[in-house]
């Protein structure tokens, strides 16, 4: 997936528990995004960063921050997790040919 | 904001022939249209994508139309194998600001042999 790597690959919480999806690429990259998605929903934005220092909201940044201190990391935070944020989480680099990660499925109980 | 509307949401066909997935979009500022190809367990993966001061674009068995004046823009796939079995997105944004994408609800193509 063109150099993005995403960890987990799996994760279970329970609702008010609080974790980081991490995100990270080689390729050198200021473009990245995290994006949700959801049966019958496409993906969803959610934040996105256009370099390091630099983060921005997409479409749906409720309960969920990220921070951006290097090129190569972008990773999302959830500091209470809730049953709405269950869902599969992908991370991608570009800005416009993206390249998408191979996501984390998250599982809030 | 941008919303994109995606249709059908399932499609089948027999292999070999053409496969049409269609798009429509509301924000007229959006002028750069990608589709991406999601095969299971993966991330999306670009195949295709097009520009609006291009009405098409072709690339071997796949091929993108875009009507800007009626804000609809189409993929195509000829000759469809087995391996184009998969679920596509259509997406829309601005150039300026081309990662805030805005995807469809998808389409699950199944080709039967």
């Amino acid at each position: 997936n063109a150099g993005v790597t995403q960890t987990p690959k799996f994760q279970v919480l329970k609702t008010g528990q609080s974790m980081t999806l991490q995100c990270a690429q080689d390729m050198n990259h200021e473009y990245m995004s995290w994006y949700r998605q959801d049966p019958g929903m496409g993906l969803r934005l959610i934040h996105y960063s256009v370099g390091a220092g630099i983060t921005d909201q997409g479409e749906v940044p409720n309960g969920y921050n990220v921070s951006r201190s290097t090129t190569e990391d972008f990773p999302l935070r959830l500091l209470s997790a809730a049953p709405s944020q269950t869902s599969v989480y992908f991370c991608a680099i570009g800005a416009y040919e993206q390249y998408f990660g191979p996501g984390t499925r998250l599982t809030v109980t | 904001g941008e919303n994109v509307e995606q249709h059908p949401s399932t499609l089948s066909v027999q292999e070999g022939d053409s496969a049409v997935i269609k798009c429509t979009y509301s924000d007229s500022a959006s002028n750069y249209f990608p589709w991406y190809k999601q095969e299971l367990g993966k991330g999306p993966q670009l195949i295709i994508d097009i520009r609006s001061n291009v009405g098409e674009k072709k690339d071997q068995r796949i091929a993108v139309t875009l009507n800007k004046t009626a804000k609809h823009f189409s993929l195509h796939i000829t000759e469809t194998q087995p391996e184009d079995s998969a679920v596509y997105f259509c997406a829309a944004s601005m150039l300026q600001g081309a990662q805030k994408l805005v995807f469809g609800q998808g389409t699950r193509l199944t080709i039967n042999p």
